[in-house]
């Protein structure tokens, strides 16, 4: 079975771009979840999707937005990029968010310059 | 305020000896998670745990409910143990909560 597949694995943008992120759960995962990991404030929950809609979201500001498509794929956008949105961004599927393990991606790594 | 406290940050072991990292919480849990990354990022979950006590070849969790407290154990640690491991919480409202880690280094 395939894991969970992140792309792209790097990107560098430049501030006020935007930038979207994809993550493709393992087959028959309904949830996706998102992910923020910097050295500064460690590992932070961006926002979770079931079944195409966001079920639960993190602390972030309205620039984060994802999406979940009818296959469970799931898409980041970060609008208008700041230096301090560099980090790695991590993607994490499971059957059921709160009940069942977490399978996370490889990330992608976001530098803003 | 952190909800999910780890201890320790660091952690230098031999190879062989016995290891034990701490997390506690303060919030209300559905789950507690024990996750493990490499150098490079990969984030790889180890134990998803809400009551007593899993095991898995030489990794032991146990959480106590009432306590707000979890522990990773090592036995017989290795080299290649040596990595951040991370304690998250899911809590009873929804949101997702991560320790700071802790980096292992098992000498060989």
């Amino acid at each position: 079975k395939a894991g969970v597949t992140q792309t792209p694995r790097y990107l560098i943008k430049t501030r006020g771009q935007q930038v979207t992120l994809s993550c493709s759960p393992i087959s028959g995962h309904r949830s996706v979840s998102w992910y923020q990991q910097t050295p500064g404030q460690g590992l932070q929950f961006l926002f979770e999707y079931f079944s195409e809609t966001q079920r639960n979201k993190g602390n972030f500001p309205g620039r984060f937005s994802g999406r979940q498509f009818s296959n469970s794929r799931s898409e980041m956008n970060v609008s208008t990029l700041e230096l301090g949105d560099s980090a790695l961004y991590l993607c994490a599927s499971s059957l059921e968010n709160t009940g069942s393990p977490l399978h996370f991606g490889n990330g992608t790594r976001l530098t803003v310059t | 305020k952190n909800e999910v406290e780890q201890s320790p940050q660091n952690l230098t072991a031999q190879e062989g000896e016995f290891i034990t990292i701490n997390c506690s919480y303060s919030v209300g849990i559905s789950a507690l998670h024990w996750l493990q990354q490499h150098p490079g990022g990969g984030i790889v979950s180890l134990f998803m745990l809400s009551s007593g006590k899993k095991k898995h070849g030489r990794l032991i969790a146990t959480i106590n409910i009432q306590e707000k407290h979890s522990s990773l154990h090592i036995t017989a640690s290795h080299p290649r143990d040596s990595a951040v491991y991370i304690c998250a919480v899911s809590s009873t409202g929804n949101q997702f909560y991560f320790g700071t880690g802790t980096s292992l280094t098992v000498i060989p």
